[in-house]
């Protein structure tokens, strides 16, 4: 059973305009969510995170936003570039503190 | 630093065959955990070690995969005896509990593992 779910595999974007990639969590004890986004042939790499003590943390042109009664977060990527095409991860820290449990991932593409 | 390493990057093999797929973490780093990757079941967790000792392995599929941690620069995940719908991808991951970047892993450039 998933905790960390990504229900769109996929989402395509013109550059220029906003990408917005959605993650809900089953576990409302989860306190600390991070993106990770993954080149072809590479490792995820990490790219922002974010504290249930926050709704919002940005970074350049990456921001995440946390609803937690809604148990959901949202990437958004302003302006698209065709470079952001990969697949991002949307995790959250375990209980424990120790450990990360992963979305299955979509796939950002953006078109010049 | 030359990040996580992962040997080999592409690994064919006969079902049946045994399988190991290795690991140089990010030196200092405490935390090492190995993941695969599936299109079906994206990014699980197999197991991961703090300071080389098996915290947690309750993501390790079956009794044919095992993973060990000698020492703090090398871990291995073996598979033994291969089967066809262990093909996947397979990371490994360092991190450390010193890390500015609260709780970021590093992630090793993965193994393609195809069992045929």
């Amino acid at each position: 059973d998933q905790q960390v779910k990504q229900n769109s595999p996929s989402l395509s974007v013109q550059e220029g305009r906003i990408s917005i990639l959605n993650c809900d969590y089953t576990n409302s004890m989860f306190d600390y969510f991070l993106w990770y986004k993954k080149y072809p042939a590479e490792g995820p790499t990490f790219l922002i995170s974010i504290s249930s003590i926050k709704d919002k943390n940005e970074d350049g042109r990456f921001t995440v936003f946390l609803n937690k009664s809604a148990k959901h977060l949202s990437l958004h990527i302003v302006p698209s570039q065709p470079g952001d095409s990969a697949v991002y991860f949307c995790a959250a820290e375990n209980q424990a503190g120790t450990a990360l449990i992963f979305g299955k991932g979509t796939t950002l593409s953006v078109s010049s | 630093d030359a990040g996580v390493i992962q040997s080999p990057r592409h690994e064919v093999t006969e079902m049946g065959q045994e399988v190991t797929l290795r690991c140089k973490p990010i030196s200092g780093h405490d935390y090492l955990f190995w993941y695969r990757q599936t299109m079906m079941r994206g990014l699980e967790l197999l197991i991961y070690f703090n300071n080389n000792v098996p915290i947690d392995d309750s993501g390790m599929p079956e009794d044919r995969f095992s993973a060990k941690m000698p020492n703090a620069s090398f871990s291995t995940l073996k598979i033994q005896p291969s089967e066809p719908r262990d093909s996947a991808v397979y990371f490994c991951a360092s991190s450390s509990t010193d890390s500015s970047s609260y709780n970021e892993q590093f992630f090793g450039p993965g193994t393609r593992l195809t069992v045929l």
